[in-house]
């Protein structure tokens, strides 16, 4: 139990471009998703935390129009990288939180997207 | 400032050495601690929680407030072991804890 998906994969997109990354709990309900970026030997970086039917928390030095972020449902979050520089290059994870018992601040984790801006 | 520091980038030991992974935190208030693994070429998943006191694999880690420390320690490595490790420190943040990571340590246990 306690799958996290994120789709797509990779993505390979030109730079000024939007890209849209989905993050999805399979089995399980998330009030909560967090979205990270990982730099090359770097550790995760919290961008913003996600919540179900509102708007998401961005953490310091986060550009919020830069990273659009929807969290429609219990079971989905999409981050949208706008106006994609190369900068943004870098390998993007989400998390959920599984609210249905136990520990609630348990988060799971997706396999990450790889994002490369030409 | 809430920080936690691994002071390892890599640790490598021998199959069936004991095996020490270092974690200092900063962290003004009762912090909450984890311990995260991710092998190769599969996602980030839990390891264990300083809360539970439970053994995971064969690892345990122990909270030592004094110190400042959540050190994760095996007494004898397996090959499988090999990934990297990475500590985690929870804060309060609204209504949501959010995690603060380490830059991870790489555990290289060899044959």
């Amino acid at each position: 139990g306690a799958v996290v998906s994120q789709h797509p994969s990779w993505v390979i997109c030109k730079s000024g471009t939007s890209v849209k990354i989905e993050c999805r709990s399979l089995d399980f309900q998330a009030t909560t998703m967090f979205w990270y970026r990982q730099f090359p030997k770097q550790s995760l970086m919290l961008m913003a935390t996600s919540n179900e039917g509102s708007k998401a928390t961005y953490e310091q030095g986060v550009e919020k129009d830069k990273f659009l972020i929807n969290h429609a449902s219990l079971t989905l979050s999409t981050l949208t990288v706008t106006s994609a520089h190369p900068e943004d290059s870098s390998f993007y994870i989400c998390s959920a939180s599984d609210t249905s018992g136990g520990f609630t601040d348990t988060q799971y984790f997706g396999p990450g997207t790889r994002l490369t801006v030409l | 400032a809430q920080r936690v520091t691994q002071p390892e980038k890599l640790l490598s030991v021998f199959k069936g050495a004991p095996v020490e992974l270092k974690c200092n935190y900063s962290y003004s208030g009762s912090p909450e601690l984890f311990w995260y693994v991710q092998y190769s070429r599969q996602r980030l998943q839990l390891l264990l929680r300083h809360i539970s006191r439970e053994s995971i694999k064969g690892f345990t880690a122990d909270l030592n407030k004094g110190e400042t420390s959540f050190h994760l320690k095996k007494p004898f490595a397996q090959e499988e072991d090999s990934a990297m490790y990475y500590c985690a420190l929870s804060r309060y943040g609204g209504a949501t804890n959010k995690l603060i990571f380490g830059t991870g340590t790489l555990l290289a246990v060899q044959p």
